[in-house]
């Protein structure tokens, strides 16, 4: 079975501020991860993928992940953060089954 | 480029009522995936597609859930009968077997049922 934790609902950071969304997994083989954002009322908007080659992987709108094999990580981070960042962050892991699995979700809020 | 589109964006019913979703992938894609979100149970797979073919079902609820592609355009999902706690919002996202793999989503419906 697959698996993602997010183990933070909600992550508060100040505008101009360094933010971090913390995601873990849990995947036979080798996993292909996600990272989607979904703002309020519209659909999850892909960001950025990991699947082969280098731990650190960038995407759109300036957020990269950081890839961790031994501590199953893929974290997601932005060197500076916009108040317009502000939106519902989740992670998702495919393995041999195609389909997504999804974390429960994070709330990221930043605060002008 | 059109994404992934669906219909109704919106959708309001009376339990017992049949309700159709409906989703047009991205033209090209040939894996379909149908998820639903709730607040209880977040995003969860209901079903996929492989070229039309559905692969996995394990996520449909119940017999009153059924889905269908009959093309590589078009894909339903059906609930029949609709009960309230059918009440989320249905995804539906589309990639390219053998690509990227990458999952793009559409808008959703939001369906509640009274």
């Amino acid at each position: 079975a697959q698996s993602v934790a997010q183990p933070e609902d909600q992550v508060n950071v100040a505008e101009g501020n360094p933010l971090t969304v913390k995601c873990t997994y849990s995947v036979s083989g080798n996993p292909y991860l996600f990272w989607y954002v979904q703002y309020p009322n519209r659909g999850l908007q892909f960001l950025l993928k990991y699947i082969t080659g280098d731990n650190l992987v960038k995407g759109s709108y300036g957020f990269e992940a950081e890839f961790n094999k031994s501590q199953t990580s893929f974290h997601l981070k932005k060197p500076s953060a916009l108040v317009s960042d502000s939106a519902l962050y989740f992670c998702a892991v495919r393995g041999i089954r195609r389909a997504l699995t999804f974390g429960s979700g994070t709330r990221l809020q930043v605060q002008p | 480029d059109a994404g992934v589109i669906q219909s109704p964006r919106h959708e309001v019913t009376e339990m017992g009522q049949e309700v159709t979703l409906r989703c047009k992938p991205i033209s090209g894609h040939n894996s379909l995936f149908w998820y639903r979100q709730t607040m209880m149970r977040g995003l969860e797979l209901l079903i996929y597609f492989n070229n039309n073919v559905p692969i996995d079902d394990s996520g449909m609820p119940e017999d009153r859930f059924s889905a269908k592609m009959p093309n590589a355009s078009f894909s339903t999902l059906k609930i029949q009968p609709s009960e309230p706690r059918d009440s989320a919002v249905y995804f539906c996202a589309s990639s390219l077997m053998g690509g990227k793999e990458t999952q793009y989503f559409g808008p959703g419906t939001r369906l509640l049922v009274l």
